[in-house]
């Protein structure tokens, strides 16, 4: 089984800090992506990776940075966390390509975030 | 980019009550869909996917969903309900040839009542 690795689980950090969540896969996925699942509004895509060094904007990109420096880990980054980036934020990963394999997401389990 | 509409956010019913869960999307094209489900405390998972071929499609745990092309649809289903259904539900969808990114519905909160 695919697993993806999301090493905090439950954060806490002060308005203004940086923050990074980390998110490792295990079987040689090429996309990776961060999502934020909030109440209601669902998940939504902050970025995502094709492959090694390569990012693209999802939907709300906007206070986060990522970096894919290894294919099997991709990083989120809040470079000044502000309290709305309070939620829960999921990574996954995927095969490339198209056809019935392919875009099956595996989450990891998630990483909590609390902005005081 | 295409959109996912997921009604009644909230849905409480009792064991063996049949469940159906909409889903409509906004995409006209080839179109991938999913349901995902998560259960408290666990990750993510897929319940089930359609691809291509037969429009109902089965997943696990006894759900189905159907796929109806003219409606934009892909309602999950299931028959009755466990108390351990209870969950919540997220269609996807994805435009295999377009943009290639997964697009979320808001989810439902399904609560089974024993």
């Amino acid at each position: 089984d695919v697993k993806v690795t999301q090493s905090s689980r439950y954060l806490v950090k002060r308005t203004g800090e940086k923050v990074f969540l980390e998110c490792v896969q295990d079987m040689d996925h090429e996309n990776m992506f961060w999502y934020r699942q909030d109440p209601g509004l669902g998940l939504r895509l902050i970025y995502f990776s094709y492959d090694v060094k390569m990012k693209e904007k999802g939907d709300i990109p906007e206070g986060y940075s990522v970096s894919r420096e290894k294919k099997e880990r991709f990083s989120l980054i809040l470079e000044s966390a502000s309290t709305n980036q309070t939620s829960m934020y999921l990574c996954a990963s995927s095969l490339t390509g198209l056809g019935s394999g392919a875009n099956v997401l595996t989450f990891g389990a998630g990483s909590r975030l609390t902005v005081l | 980019a295409q959109s996912v509409s997921q009604h009644n956010h909230h849905v409480i019913l009792s064991e063996a009550a049949s469940l159906e869960l909409g889903c409509n999307y906004s995409y006209g094209g080839t179109v991938n869909l999913f349901w995902y489900v998560q259960y408290p405390g666990q990750h993510l998972q897929l319940l089930l996917k359609y691809f291509s071929g037969d429009p109902l499609v089965k997943g696990i745990k006894g759900f189905e969903a159907e796929f109806i092309k003219s409606k934009f649809s892909f309602n999950l289903r299931k028959p009755s309900v466990q108390w351990s259904d209870t969950a919540e539900y997220f269609c996807a969808v994805i435009q295999p040839y377009g943009n290639n990114r997964l697009a979320f519905g808001k989810g439902n909160q399904v609560v089974v009542i024993p």
